[in-house]
Parts: C-alpha cells; structure tokens; sequence
C-alpha cells in the first residue's frame, strides 16, 4: 500500500527557533498534500493545502508566515514552524493524494513538537 | 462550526460484542465518507469509506451505513476485538477537503 513518510517523529525545541517537518510520499507521486494540525482529544484541524509548483492554500486562522509551507517535488512537502512559541506545541500530521486521484488520504505518522 | 460530529468521546464494549460507532454531518455537499483508525503517536489510517450514492458499505469485521436524510452514519464492527481499541475518526469530503470529527475512543476488554 501506499506509504507517506514523515520526519521527525518528534522534537523539542527552545522558544524563537524554527522546526522544519518533511513530509514524503515513497511509492506514489502526491500533487496534493496537506497539513492538519492536532490538539489533545480535539480533531485534525486542516492547517493548508499544498500543492507541487504552486503557492500552499491557508485555512482561514492561519499564519502563513508563521508556518512556511513548501511542495517543490511530487513526493516531497516541508511545514517550517518559524519563531515557535509554546502555544505552536501541537501533533502535525502530513498526508499526501496519490495523483491518480483516489479520495482517500495517506497519513503520515506524525510529529509531536514540543516547544519549551 | 463544526461540520462532523462525533458526539460520544468514547465507547467501551465487550470482546466479541459489536461496537457501533456514530457520526453526524450537516453540510449537504458532502458526498464522500471515511473513516479512519489512529493509534496514539501516529498518523490515521484508512479504514472504511462509503460513497453518497450508497446506504451501505461492508469489507469484512467493518460496516458502514449512510442515512442521507438523517445526515448520519455509523461503523460497525463485529465481532470487537481488543486489537479494535485505538481512536476512530468519521471524516468526510465535498471534494475539496477532507473535515474531521473529533475522534472517538473506542476501548475493547478483552
């Protein structure tokens, strides 16, 4: 099956510096990503919309400067949290479209970020 | 305003029972449904899915059904196994993104 890639797994970091999540797709090509965001027992907020060339697509709440998105490959997208601040502590989780355009989404597993 | 619903936080049923999990919508342009399984520390998995055009989809211990004009459906599983224990999520899809409920902790004893 279809096998989304995602590092790291989980990282501390000190407050004001910025985290870059990768998010690959190993066995297919995604011309689509996207970024959800997960608070304890909350849902999978969608963050934005990535899609390979092209500028990411925000959801309505967030920074787009705050959380850089980058889709330079078919298999490749990249979330940097810059200047992060403990409130940005949260689970991210990728996931990737195969581009023949199945509705179901492959997930990443995760990256628990943790800012002190 | 929370277009997936999933009202109950959690669910404990009995090894070999059914456990039946329940989901609300209320934007109309959905018309694709899925649900996923998530361990803690890892991303959902794919479980199950169902189509608008459809009232039932079956693959094995899973079953899902649509109520269209209840703008509801349910995952059953029978019969439970403990493995079945971890957070289901009910997401659906008008074809531009996909919107998540809340999740539900499903806890099977053994």
């Amino acid at each position: 099956g279809a096998v989304v890639s995602q590092h790291p797994s989980w990282v501390i970091c000190k407050s004001g510096t910025s985290v870059k999540i990768e998010c690959r797709s190993l066995d297919f090509q995604a011309t689509t990503m996207f970024w959800y965001r997960q608070f304890p027992k909350q849902s999978l907020m969608l963050m934005a919309t990535s899609n390979e060339g092209s500028k990411a697509t925000y959801e309505q709440g967030v920074e787009k400067d705050k959380f850089l998105i980058n889709h330079a490959s078919l298999t490749l997208s990249t979330l940097t949290v810059t200047s992060a601040h403990p409130e940005d502590s949260s689970f991210y989780i990728c996931s990737a479209r195969d581009r023949r355009g199945h509705e179901k989404l492959f997930f990443g597993s995760g990256t628990q970020l943790s800012v002190l | 305003d929370q277009q997936v619903k999933q009202n109950s936080p959690s669910l404990s049923v009995q090894e070999g029972r059914i456990s039946i999990l329940n989901c609300d919508y209320t934007n109309s342009m959905f018309d694709y449904f899925l649900w996923y399984k998530k361990y803690p520390a890892e991303g959902p998995t794919f479980l199950i899915s169902i189509s608008s055009i459809k009232d039932k989809n079956e693959d094995g211990r899973f079953t899902v059904f649509l109520n269209k004009s209840a703008k509801h459906l349910s995952l059953h599983i029978v019969p439970s196994q403990p493995g079945d224990s971890a957070v289901y999520f009910c997401a659906a899809t008008d074809q531009s993104k996909l919107t998540f409920g809340k999740g539900i902790t499903l806890s099977v004893r053994p």
